[in-house]
């Protein structure tokens, strides 16, 4: 079946613009996770949705960041404002449930550099 | 808080040697321990997985064991090929209602050389 799959896969801004990065979950699948990495390190955890509800956002690493899945499905990351720290690769995983022991599936990503 | 720690690479081996890569663990409350392996070019792929002490997690030749009393979820291969080259994560996820996103390592880039 189909897995999870990002848009667009790479993103070029300029400082100050603001960019939207999409995220298609597998269906059915409860959890959606949104991770950053930055180069040559491991995935560093943004935000996580149970279906619409935000449960946390904690990761989030300014009030430029946003995120939102309003219908518990497909899922946007907004970065306003862009600045140069930002580029990174954005990660989205969906898991089937809410539990920790199940596997998260992770979509190809959106490369952001920001010039 | 949560924390994993894995073996610094870059890895370089030659096909069919044994592989390890080291990784170990800090995690408030009891953890499920994953592997995931990044191939050139493509996204994040569970490798395999243990959710309790002890349990031992396998797939494509590769094992690791959960051992609470080292804290520790080491990845080994007994002979490895040149398609196995790729970043490996180690990472963990803790039960908590509300959230139970993956922690994890650096990464360690294993290349096999024929």
């Amino acid at each position: 079946g189909a897995g999870v799959s990002q848009s667009p896969r790479y993103k070029v801004a300029k400082r100050g613009q603001d960019v939207a990065l999409r995220c298609d979950p597998i269906s059915g699948h409860v959890s959606l996770f949104w991770y950053q990495q930055a180069l040559g390190q491991g995935p560093e955890f943004l935000t996580y949705f149970q279906n619409e509800a935000q449960l946390d956002k904690s990761g989030l690493p300014s009030d430029r960041f946003f995120a939102e899945r309003p219908e518990g499905s497909v899922s946007t990351l907004k970065i306003q404002r862009t600045q140069q720290e930002d580029s990174a690769v954005y990660l989205c995983a969906s898991r089937p449930t809410g539990l920790a022991t199940d596997t998260q599936y992770f979509g190809p990503g959106t490369r952001l550099t920001v010039l | 808080g949560n924390s994993v720690t894995q073996m610094e690479g870059p890895v370089t081996l030659s096909e069919e040697a044994f592989l390890t890569i080291n990784c170990t663990y800090t995690a408030t409350g009891y953890p499920s321990l994953f592997w995931y392996v990044q191939y050139p070019g493509e996204g994040l792929q569970l490798l395999l997985k243990a959710t309790k002490a002890d349990d031992k997690g396998s797939n494509k030749g590769f094992e690791a064991t959960y051992r609470k009393e080292t804290t520790s979820f080491h990845l080994e291969k007994g002979s490895v090929q040149v398609s196995d080259s790729a970043v490996y994560f180690c990472a963990l996820s803790v039960s908590n209602f509300g959230n139970e996103k993956l922690t994890f390592g650096t990464g360690t880039r294993l290349t096999i050389i024929p």
